[in-house]
């Protein structure tokens, strides 16, 4: 089955820098990579998606791509601010129903 | 809109027992879906519903645990002789996806609900 790689577990960066964080997948048939975000005690709340006929999304400060041949997909926030902090899941969609999700990134912004 | 509802919020059981967990879905969302999230780990997929019926429910550890959504909307996880390591938080998400050819793959988003903290003592 699909099994979905995130790295790195816990990320710090100061505020106003980007922060990058990296995902691959397994099964070459997922069509589908939502990005989550996780907020102490809170339920996960969808941030952004791309499908695979999509490299490359934006939405203001966020944004992803994905590289289908290398199976790669990134998170990339930019100008990172005090409420960007919080757990980040990347997932992937094997087929159009059950989502596979990473082991998440914590990502800590810095004063 | 009301959002994806779950109850309750918290349980706690003592380890043999039988534990049913509740989910309402955003009306008219068709697909269900029941995950289960251990301490610093991302959602465990478990099972999912299109409609009445389970399309998948491979994620499903064992013969414990078992889910129904008879009537196409509320849906129950049910876990039998509860064990220690069934603590976790059990998140439920609903979306409005209809596989083809009634739809596309279009619409995935899947809205959490705020999930029950079960603890097995």
């Amino acid at each position: 089955g699909e099994n979905v790689e995130q790295h790195p577990s816990t990320l710090s960066v100061q505020e106003g820098d980007s922060a990058v964080i990296k995902c691959t997948y397994s099964d070459s048939a997922s069509n589908y990579f939502p990005w989550y975000k996780q907020e102490l005690g809170k339920r996960p709340q969808l941030i952004i998606d791309i499908r695979s006929n999509v490299g490359e999304k934006k939405d203001q400060r966020i944004a992803v791509t994905l590289n289908k041949t290398a199976k790669h997909f990134s998170l990339h926030i930019t100008e990172t601010q005090p409420e960007d902090s919080a757990v980040y899941f990347c997932a992937a969609s094997p087929r159009d129903d059950k989502i596979i999700f990473g082991k998440g990134t914590r990502l800590h912004i810095l004063p | 809109g009301a959002g994806v509802s779950q109850t309750p919020s918290n349980k706690v059981t003592e380890k043999g027992k039988y534990v049913e967990l509740r989910c309402d879905p955003i009306s008219g969302h068709t697909a269900l879906y029941w995950y289960r999230q251990s301490l610093g780990q991302g959602p465990e997929f478990l099972i999912y519903f299109q409609g009445t019926g389970a399309a998948d429910d491979s994620g499903l550890p064992n013969d414990r645990f078992f889910a129904v959504r008879p009537e196409g909307s509320v849906s129950t996880l049910k876990i039998q002789r509860t064990e220690r390591g069934d603590s976790a938080v059990y998140l439920c998400a609903s979306s409005l996806h209809l596989p083809p050819p009634q739809g596309t793959s279009g619409n995935h988003e899947q809205f959490f609900g705020p999930g029950t903290r079960l603890t097995v003592l």
